[in-house]
């Protein structure tokens, strides 16, 4: 009973540096979401995809990417890293027919430096 | 905009105390209301829901009241146990978006 997996779990990147964070779920739902979650903060939506092809933005997408090529994946592309990107990512699913009940994923923390 | 504000921590009890985590919401629509909990190293699981007025959302002995005239859904749970130490989030859904609240850090001491 995997859920939704993130990898990597933690990861320093240089200031200009880019990287894919890696989300993928296997119980088949259409909803996915990047959460970012900055200390003493609450978790700011990044972008959210309804279904395989379709994204939307969040509350905060600059400097960030995603795509849904199939409906497992979501990843998150940051292109060109920066300090204010540090910050502990959450991916989450929910299913259709219950898309207020969502699933995350453990996290992966990341430090720009 | 829609917003929650959730009661600051970190809060400490000791074993068997009652806990009360306050969570106030502002929104334009009508939202359902959830709270969520966070174990050390892991992601967050839905504790319980509550999805229109006056509706009790309960799980593990915790429980919260949707009460729409004080747009307020606190979180109580009247015997807390060492396993109940977590982050607890407030979150306010309305359409596909949800607004999380900050957190609360329990940490409950035998």
């Amino acid at each position: 009973n995997a859920g939704v997996t993130q990898t990597p779990k933690f990861r320093i990147l240089k200031i200009g540096q880019s990287m894919t964070l890696q989300c993928t779920q296997d119980m088949n739902h259409n909803y996915m979401y990047w959460y970012r979650q900055d200390p003493g903060m609450g978790l700011k939506l990044i972008y959210y995809s309804v279904g395989a092809g379709i994204t939307d933005k969040g509350e905060v997408p600059n400097g960030y990417n995603v795509s849904r090529s199939t409906t497992e994946d979501f990843p998150l592309r940051l292109e060109l890293a920066a300090p204010s990107q540090t910050s502990v990512y959450f991916c989450a699913s929910s299913p259709r027919e219950a898309k207020n009940i969502q699933y995350f994923g453990a996290g992966t923390r990341l430090s720009v430096l | 905009g829609d917003s929650v504000t959730q009661m600051e921590g970190p809060v400490t009890l000791s074993e068997e105390a009652f806990l009360t985590i306050n969570c106030t919401y502002t929104a334009t629509g009508y939202p359902s209301l959830f709270w969520y909990v966070q174990y050390p190293g892991e992601g967050l699981q839905l504790l319980l829901k509550a999805t229109k007025a006056d509706d009790k959302g309960s799980n593990k002995g915790f429980e919260a009241t949707y009460r729409k005239e004080t747009t307020s859904f606190h979180l109580e749970k009247g015997s807390v146990q060492v396993s109940d130490s977590a982050v607890y989030f407030c979150a306010p859904s309305t359409g596909n978006q949800f607004y999380f609240g900050t957190g609360t850090s329990l940490t409950v001491i035998p």
